[in-house]
């Protein structure tokens, strides 16, 4: 049984939309993070959490949001989405540096 | 320059031969991690590494902390290891951050 999933899997949005990508573990793991992946490119760190009620700036947090409510959801918002967030998103947990992925959001801003 | 610089970029390799892959850190590094990415997108998790080696099946890693390196064997290659191979590199006062190589791109044909 899948212990990271995300939803939606595909997700169309119009240029000035807002956005929620949605993230739930089942591992009971502390630590969450969302990433994008640009094609050809390697991962990139947006936004992450260390429990319940935190959220901290990744690498590229300009035009995004984040919301972690408990222990086992964190959502990632792009309150007003532009075509350069078309991307694939990947939602991680772990504890300490091990890092656990769900199987990706696939965004396309129009 | 990249702290964590992966080699070859991309790769060719007949079936049930055998292949290395490196990377390489300019960052003071305590744990690595392996993971693959396969053709359908899914980042899977192959090695957790402290400095040390570890083995799985086709597939053995190795840690250098003081080298500043790390490796992924993989012994008599099958289709499904195709995929691209990234690592990833804690990079001590990251707070649970990691820091990703650009990925191997790795091609096993039959």
């Amino acid at each position: 049984e899948a212990a990271v999933t995300q939803s939606p899997r595909n997700k169309v949005a119009v240029t000035g939309g807002k956005v929620t990508l949605s993230c739930n573990q089942t591992n009971n793991h502390n630590n969450m993070y969302w990433y994008r992946q640009d094609t050809g490119h390697g991962l990139r760190l947006i936004h992450y959490s260390y429990g319940a009620g935190s959220t901290e700036k990744g690498d590229i947090p300009d035009g995004y949001k984040a919301s972690r409510p408990s222990q086992e959801n964190f959502s990632l918002i792009l309150e007003l989405a532009t075509p350069s967030q078309t991307s694939v998103y990947f939602c991680a947990s772990g504890d300490y540096y091990e890092q656990y992925f769900g199987p990706g959001t696939r965004l396309t801003v129009l | 320059g990249d702290k964590v610089k992966q080699s070859p970029s991309a790769l060719s390799l007949q079936e049930g031969t055998n292949s290395a892959l490196r990377c390489n850190f300019s960052i003071a590094a305590t744990t690595v991690q392996w993971f693959l990415q396969n053709p359908r997108g899914s980042l899977i998790n192959l090695f957790y590494l402290v400095p040390g080696t570890k083995e799985n099946g086709r597939l053995k890693s190795a840690f250098d902390s003081k080298e500043s390196y790390s490796t992924l064997h993989i012994r008599d290659a099958q289709l499904e290891d195709s995929g691209t191979y990234f690592c990833a590199a804690d990079p001590m006062d990251s707070n649970y951050q990691l820091i990703w190589g650009s990925g191997t791109k790795l091609i096993i044909k039959p």
